[in-house]
């Protein structure tokens, strides 16, 4: 069946390092997106791409979508305390009724 | 707050128990979900709403589960003959209504189920 798969599952980073998650699906998407979930909360949305080869930046944050539109990558460049969380990739499947989602890149800000 | 709402947030039961949680959607959207969320792992979709006519339930969904919209509005998921594999956080979605593809979904803060 169809299916999203993200990497890695966690990262360690030191504050004011980069971050960067990757997301790949077994078929073509007609679009993805991209949420947050903090620690003990609930799925945030950040950004949705519809184009082959679409880039978007949020301040610190950069979205990529494949030409091929069957991969993804969030980047984060100086990572704060405030980019704790896990970060989901999500694509509709063929039934364009739901979407199927990554099992997400924990983000960890090192002490 | 005009955000989702979910009833209640903790649940715990006994195995083999019935429970029943609630959802209320922002008032403006006619697109409902169910996801169930388990530790290290993204939303695994249940069901979807329109208005109030369920379009799409999972495959994967035992008959234990089910779900209703009756007006549109608010839904109701009800867990009969509840397992300890039932235990997880259940999250309720809704979004706009777009054209042609999915649009941003909101989550309300969910029901976290814990069967003994």
């Amino acid at each position: 069946g169809q299916q999203v798969m993200q990497i890695p599952q966690y990262q360690h980073v030191q504050e004011g390092e980069d971050f960067t998650t990757y997301c790949n699906s077994s078929t073509t998407l007609s679009n993805i997106q991209w949420y947050k979930q903090r620690p003990g909360g609930h799925p945030v949305f950040l950004i949705q791409l519809v184009k082959s080869g679409e880039v978007k930046k949020q301040k610190r944050l950069t979205f990529q979508f494949g030409e091929a539109k069957k991969n993804s990558s969030l980047h984060i460049t100086a990572t704060q305390t405030t980019d704790v969380g896990t970060y989901f990739c999500a694509g509709p499947a063929d039934s364009n009724y739901q979407l199927i989602w990554g099992a997400g890149t924990k983000l960890i800000i090192k002490p | 707050d005009t955000g989702v709402s979910q009833d209640p947030r903790h649940k715990i039961t006994k195995r083999g128990q019935n429970v029943t949680f609630r959802c209320d959607p922002i008032s403006e959207h006619n697109r409902l979900y169910w996801y169930r969320q388990t530790l290290g792992q993204g939303p695994e979709f249940l069901t979807y709403f329109q208005n109030e006519a369920q379009l799409e339930k999972s495959r994967l969904l035992s008959d234990r589960f089910s779900a209703e919209r009756p007006k549109g509005s608010f839904s109701t998921l009800e867990i009969q003959r509840t397992e300890q594999g039932d235990s997880a956080m259940y999250l309720c979605a809704s979004s706009f209504p777009t054209s042609g593809r999915l649009g941003e979904q909101f989550f309300g803060p969910g029901t976290r189920l814990t069967v003994l």
